[in-house]
């Protein structure tokens, strides 16, 4: 069984520019997550779709980023502009449903360092 | 949402028992706990799920005391290749909407 793809797998931007990530979840997951994690730091929850609607994005900076995922299958996270604190690893995950008794199969991530 | 506490940090020898306890007072009554792994450069690796008792599969057990107010993620006769982070997590309710929050995490050390 294919895992959760990403790419691009790293990405050096300077501050102020915009950069996006792709994902693609397991075939037939329905939920979807984006994380974000900093050096150090447990993976931080940006967004989770069910299927192609938002379920939470109380965490996603709003001025800055933004999520979609079209057609209830792949997902793309979008910052602009982006800022030195952004530097972090973006994890994809998904899993079958959403509720806590699923498991949740995360990508390798992409890593952003910006400059 | 259900806050986890764990040890920030473990060492151990190649070959012994590790036992990871966490701490999640205010657990619900339909949580689940779970457990992920993570190597630098990778994303966190499922490793086992339980509700309550115990249970084991070919990588871990884990143990679950019967008020589930903490866990414990045994992991037999670790090797070098067991040094990474774990997480311990408890999940939002079965209706499905509330998101695994991620700690600070465990980072295991396994020394030679």
């Amino acid at each position: 069984e294919a895992g959760v793809a990403q790419s691009p797998r790293y990405k050096i931007i300077e501050k102020r520019q915009s950069v996006a990530f792709w994902c693609n979840p397991i075939s037939g997951h329905a939920t979807l997550y984006w994380y974000q994690q900093i050096l150090g730091q447990g993976p931080k929850l940006l967004i989770q779709f069910q299927n192609n609607g938002v379920v939470d994005d109380s965490q996603l900076p709003k001025d800055r980023f933004s999520a979609e995922r079209l057609k209830g299958v792949d997902s793309t996270l979008k910052i602009q502009p982006a800022k030195l604190e952004d530097s972090a690893v973006y994890l994809c995950a998904s899993s079958l449903r959403a509720s806590s008794g699923n498991t949740i199969y995360f990508g390798e991530g992409s890593w952003l360092t910006v400059v | 949402l259900a806050k986890t506490t764990q040890p920030i940090s473990m060492d151990s020898y190649e070959g012994q028992e590790v036992n990871i306890t966490c701490s999640h007072n205010n657990i619900a009554t339909n949580d689940y706990i779970t457990w992920y792994q993570q190597f630098p450069s990778q994303g966190p690796r499922f490793i086992i799920q339980g509700y309550k008792t115990k249970v084991t599969n070919e990588v871990a057990s884990l143990f679950i005391p019967a008020d589930r107010k903490s866990s414990t993620l045994s992991l037999p006769r670790v090797s070098l290749s067991d040094t990474a982070v774990y997480y311990c997590l408890v999940g939002g309710p079965n209706s499905g909407n509330t998101p695994l929050v991620f700690g600070k995490g465990t980072r295991l050390s396994v020394i030679a």
